[in-house]
């Protein structure tokens, strides 16, 4: 089945700075890559996803990118601010199988 | 994005007892359904797979007999957790999957068990 690792399992930066968060997998089927945030206590958000035809996706200071020969993808959050303290998951889809990173608590740093 | 709801959001209960957790996708139909438990600081781990209409598919580990899954219809799955223990308590999170496989989350049901 899928591995996913992510990494770093925590990261501080300071408000303005740039946090990247990488993930990468095992099964070449996969083809679609969420990533979600989860604050304290509530659920998983989707904020981006992307699929395995495209290589970028951005959304304002959120970005994803993709290298399938690699197997890896990355969350990119630019310009951080303290609301963007909470933990963050990247998964990997094949088929019907969700497979979730272990998770990067990310605490910007005012 | 699809709103996915989950009931109830926090239940206490002895140890020994049933407890049964309802995940329902209030503005789209989901065929597929998935259970999550989650300890404190930690990842989603995938307890079962949920399909409408079908038995579920089970995660290694995972006692079928113990998180009884019903997935009647297209908007509504179930969990119970059977004579539950302490060890069951924990955060449960159910998810939806839409037609073109994004998964939304419900809020979550924290179990704990006297």
């Amino acid at each position: 089945g899928e591995n996913v690792e992510q990494h770093p399992s925590t990261l501080s930066v300071q408000e303005g700075d740039s946090a990247v968060i990488k993930c990468t997998y095992s099964d070449s089927a996969s083809n679609y890559f969420p990533w979600y945030k989860q604050e304290l206590g509530k659920r998983p958000q989707l904020i981006i996803d992307i699929r395995s035809n495209v290589g970028e996706k951005k959304d304002q200071r959120i970005a994803v990118t993709l290298n399938k020969t690699a197997k890896h993808f990355s969350l990119h959050i630019t310009e951080t601010q303290p609301e963007d303290s909470a933990v963050y998951f990247c998964a990997a889809i094949s088929g019907n199988q969700f497979y979730f990173g272990t998770g990067t608590s990310l605490t910007v740093i005012p | 994005g699809a709103v996915v709801s989950q009931h109830p959001s926090w239940v206490i209960c002895k140890s020994g007892t049933s407890v049964k957790i309802e995940c329902r996708s209030l503005d789209f139909q989901a065929t597929t359904m998935f259970w999550y438990r989650q300890f404190p600081k930690q990842s989603l781990m995938l307890m079962a797979t949920s399909n409408e209409g079908s038995k579920a598919t089970y995660e290694q580990g995972v006692e079928k007999d113990k998180f009884l899954i019903n997935h009647a219809s297209l908007t509504l799955s179930t969990l119970t957790v059977t004579s539950a223990h302490p060890e069951d308590s924990s955060f449960y999170i159910c998810s939806a999957q839409t037609s073109a496989d994004t998964q939304y989350f419900g809020p979550g049901t924290r179990l704990t068990v006297l």
